[in-house]
């Protein structure tokens, strides 16, 4: 079946721009995740929904980023103003529930992420 | 605040040897241990799970073990192929609703024919 996809692959923007990221996670999965990757490092957790309602925004870095996911399945991540340090992979992770649920329901399967490039 | 830690950063290999890689975290009230892969480019593959109540899990050539208490995990590869080049990441989940992850730095793995 479909895993999560994620589009664009490749984002190139100025400095100050305005950009969305779509994010399709598996059909079903209830649970939807956010992180961001910089180069060398691990992921690090941004927002995560639970439906169609934003559970957990702790992540994200300030109020120039903000995540929707209106209908419960398709999230789109807006970066207002980008700035260079913005410049990073942003991964999307979907699960069937959102813990606490225990075993493979737990496990997060990701997409192939987005490159931003903010130049 | 959760911290984990994956050591080593880097590590080259000759084929066919077995491998452990480490995986440390600082706050031991986890519900989760996942290790991925991640290729150069792409995204994360999810390689096993193991639930805080359990102490390992196995699939194929890999093992995972899971030391709650002391805070530590470790990645077992048996024969290891060219194949398995690749960078392995150790992700916790907080033991309350949620499960976002917390991930390690991950290890370069690079297998050498």
């Amino acid at each position: 079946g479909a895993g999560v996809s994620q589009t664009p692959s490749n984002k190139v923007t100025e400095k100050g721009k305005y950009v969305e990221l779509r994010c399709d996670p598996i059909s079903g999965h209830t649970a939807l995740y956010w992180y961001r990757q910089s180069l060398g490092q691990g992921p690090e957790f941004l927002i995560y929904f639970q439906g169609t309602g934003a559970a957990d925004d702790s992540g994200l870095p300030n109020d120039r980023f903000f995540a929707v996911r209106p209908e419960g399945s398709v999230s789109t991540l807006k970066i207002q103003r980008t700035e260079r340090g913005d410049s990073a992979v942003y991964l999307c992770a979907s699960s069937l529930r959102a813990g606490l649920a225990g075993g493979p329901t737990d496990t997060q399967y990701f997409g192939p992420g987005t490159r931003l490039t903010v130049l | 605040k959760q911290e984990v830690t994956q050591i080593p950063a880097a590590l080259s290999v000759p084929e066919g040897e077995n491998l452990v890689l480490n995986c440390s975290f600082t706050d031991s009230a986890i519900y989760n241990l996942q290790w991925f892969r991640q290729d150069p480019g792409k995204g994360l593959t999810s390689l096993l799970l193991i639930q805080s109540s359990q102490r390992e899990q196995t699939s194929g050539r890999l093992n995972a073990s899971l030391d709650k208490s002391s805070g530590r995990s470790t990645l077992y590869i048996a024969a290891s192929q060219p194949g398995d080049s690749a960078t392995y990441l150790c992700a916790v989940g907080p033991n309350n609703a949620g499960n976002m992850l917390t991930f390690g730095g991950g290890t370069r793995l690079m297998v050498k024919p």
